[in-house]
């Protein structure tokens, strides 16, 4: 069946590096996919979103890159702050599609 | 939160009682959705809304229903509470099908003992 999955559960880096969080999905006909952040006690938040028909699409400090040869979503954080600290959820869907999958979540943990 | 308020935010009730969630949005977007999160499951979809009075089923639907009579409110009834919905209901909106993101409200925790 359809499934967006995260390759790590957990994410440990140091203030000021960058990070990078991966994902992979197994829906061929997704076209559309999204990044959320969630912070305890809130609910997800939209950080950046991306069209099939793109392989990178930058925000302020955040990129994702989409690879849709191998199914592969990407969320890189540059400088990451310690209000970077939270779950980071990505989330599929295809046009038309009124249901979006979401990803079971990766946690990012700041080092100072 | 992107308008939408969510009530209550915390609820305890006990087994087998009906409980009712509501979602209330100011956006005037089309699509509603209810999800749930849990630990080990990330958020799973109960229901949604594509229009007033139109739902359909999610991937975790049973046990729930839902309603929505105007376009600003989606409700969500657990008929008879059982320990096992104890958990954190999200409530999300989206103004088109087509590449458009979910926006959340903040979530109401409902504890069912």
């Amino acid at each position: 069946g359809e499934s967006v999955g995260l390759h790590l559960p957990t994410l440990s880096v140091q203030e000021g590096d960058n990070s990078i969080i991966n994902c992979a999905y197994s829906n061929s006909a997704s076209d559309y996919f999204i990044w959320y952040k969630q912070e305890s006690g809130k609910g997800p938040q939209f950080i950046i979103d991306i069209r099939s028909n793109m392989d990178k699409r930058q925000g302020q400090r955040v990129t994702v890159l989409l690879n849709k040869t191998v199914k592969h979503l990407s969320l890189q954080i540059a400088a990451t702050q310690p209000g970077d600290s939270a779950v980071y959820f990505c989330a599929e869907t295809y046009s038309s599609a009124s249901k979006i999958i979401f990803g079971s979540g990766t946690r990012l943990s700041i080092r100072p | 939160d992107a308008g939408i308020t969510q009530s209550p935010r915390h609820k305890v009730t006990e087994t087998g009682t009906p409980v009712t969630l509501r979602c209330h949005q100011t956006e005037n977007h089309r699509y509603m959705y209810w999800y749930r999160q849990d630990p080990g499951h990330g958020l799973r979809l109960i229901h949604y809304s594509y229009g007033v009075k139109d739902t359909d089923k999610g991937e975790v639907s049973d046990g729930y229903s839902v309603s929505r009579s105007k376009t600003e409110d989606f409700l969500l009834t657990l008929e008879s509470a059982t320990s096992s919905q104890t958990s954190v209901y999200f409530c999300a909106i989206r103004g088109g099908a087509d590449n458009s993101p979910l926006h959340f409200g903040n979530g109401t925790r409902l504890t069912v003992t």
